[in-house]
């Protein structure tokens, strides 16, 4: 079964610095989908960025970049120039190509945006 | 685009009564909707996956004779929590895929669930 691991529960940065929220997984497929969602206090789940698994580029959307590595199974999140409003529980999650649509999810990362 | 609803985003009631809560995509048609359930400081569980006019999968360990869902059309679908009890207490989740090949999941805002 795949597993998604994200082991920082907690992670803090300073307004304006740059810090990268950790995500591993686990599968013995070549082909699905990776993506990182924010659930700010309010509780909406907000897409931040997706990757397909077949691509060699990173994704990037903004100020949010991730690097993938599919060999090792690695998936982090950086945020660039911290704002105050990306303080959220931060989740990664896997999905297969195909077959089920179902998501994956890791047990989250409480990102902290110290003014 | 994207817009998943959820109603109400707030319901109490007392315990044996049932709720129903609604989740709508608003601008796209749905091949497949979700339910999760979310509690307080932790991931989203996956309940069920529904698809249009079939019957709704459930995850292993949920009760589908406690939580009825309905996919009625490409735009709707319900879940009814039956015989509510205060475990059931909990903040519920849909989301919805696009029809037309996207292979992401858009979340509605959530209902918070209180059982008395």
């Amino acid at each position: 079964a795949q597993t998604v691991t994200q082991s920082q529960p907690e992670m803090s940065v300073q307004e304006a610095e740059t810090v990268t929220l950790s995500c591993t997984y686990d599968t013995s497929e070549s082909d699905y989908y990776l993506f990182w969602y924010k659930q700010p206090p309010s509780r909406q789940m907000i897409l931040v960025i997706r990757q397909e698994a077949y691509k060699q580029q990173n994704a990037t959307e903004n100020r949010f970049s991730v690097n993938f590595q599919k060999a090792a199974k690695s998936f982090s999140l950086k945020i660039s120039d911290s704002q105050l409003g990306d303080a959220a529980m931060y989740f990664c999650a896997y999905r297969l190509q195909g077959g089920s649509e179902k998501l994956v999810f890791g047990k989250g990362t409480k990102l902290t945006v110290n003014p | 685009g994207a817009v998943v609803s959820q109603h109400p985003s707030w319901v109490i009631c007392k315990s044996g009564t049932s709720v129903k809560i609604e989740c709508r995509s608003l601008d796209f048609q749905a091949t497949t909707m979700f339910w999760y359930r979310q509690f307080p400081k932790q991931s989203l569980m996956l309940m069920a996956t529904s698809n249009e006019g079939s019957k709704a999968t459930y995850e292993q360990g949920v009760e589908k004779d406690k939580f009825l869902i309905n996919h009625a059309s490409l735009t709707l679908s319900t879940l009814t929590v039956t015989s509510a009890h205060p475990e059931d207490s909990s903040f519920y989740i849909c989301s919805a895929s696009r029809l037309a090949g996207e292979w992401t999941q858009y979340f509605g805002p959530g209902t918070r669930l209180t059982v008395l």
